[in-house]
């Protein structure tokens, strides 16, 4: 089946470091990825929209100038955390969907535990 | 994408069919029902998804009322791996999370 791979699946950085997330999909190709944000005891939170070649789409609310969004090939996406704080500490989570389109399902990465100091 | 209501918490016995219900009641014509879970400190899992036929896979059932606006999935036969965090999300493109149904599977 569809892997989606994260790198790392921890980290921990001073405040005020950049952090860079690797989302890879393994054994298919991704025109779009997605990132998510779960922190303790809440649901996942999409952040925005990462699409292959182009600006990636965020939420509203969610700062393009501190989760910076790569996508620059058709398997593999990069968030960085810019200036990283404590409050940025969180569970990011990517997936991607199947460039067959259609309705396939997305595939979730393992996600990357960040804790910032 | 339309919103969906879960229940918070749900129990079930271990062996027995765990159902998990699903209110849509705003589904438009083009939006899918996905259904995922989320087993704690891991990414989510895709489980299965539908249109408007009842669909079957290796782990679940998934049972769409006709008029689409609530759905049912089902676990056969629960068995305790399957404690997690099931959400129900319907969606034309992105998949947006809202709480989920936290099912417990009791031995």
């Amino acid at each position: 089946g569809a892997v989606v791979s994260q790198h790392p699946s921890r980290v921990i950085c001073k405040s005020g470091t950049s952090v860079k997330i690797e989302c890879r999909s393994l054994d298919f190709q991704a025109t779009t990825m997605f990132w998510y944000r779960q922190f303790p005891k809440q649901s996942l939170m999409l952040m925005a929209t990462s699409n292959e070649g182009s600006k990636a789409t965020y939420e509203q609310g969610v700062e393009k100038d501190k989760f910076l969004i790569n996508h620059a090939s058709l398997t593999l996406s990069t968030l960085t955390v810019t200036s990283a704080h404590p409050e940025d500490s969180s569970f990011y989570i990517c997936s991607a969907s199947d460039i067959t389109g259609g309705r396939s399902p997305l595939h979730f990465g393992n996600g990357t535990r960040l804790t910032v100091t | 994408d339309a919103k969906t209501t879960q229940p918070t918490s749900m129990d079930c016995a271990e062996g027995r069919a765990a159902n998990l219900p699903c209110n849509h009641s705003t589904i438009s014509g083009n939006e899918y029902v996905y259904w995922y879970r989320q087993i704690h400190s891991q990414g989510p899992q895709y489980i299965i998804h539908g249109l408007k036929n009842n669909e079957t896979n290796e782990m679940a059932s998934l049972i769409i009322t006709e008029d689409r606006k609530s759905s049912t999935l089902i676990l056969p036969h629960a068995t305790l791996r399957d404690t997690a965090v099931y959400y129900c999300i319907v969606s034309f493109n992105k998949l947006v999370f809202g709480a989920g149904t936290i099912l417990r599977v009791k031995s």
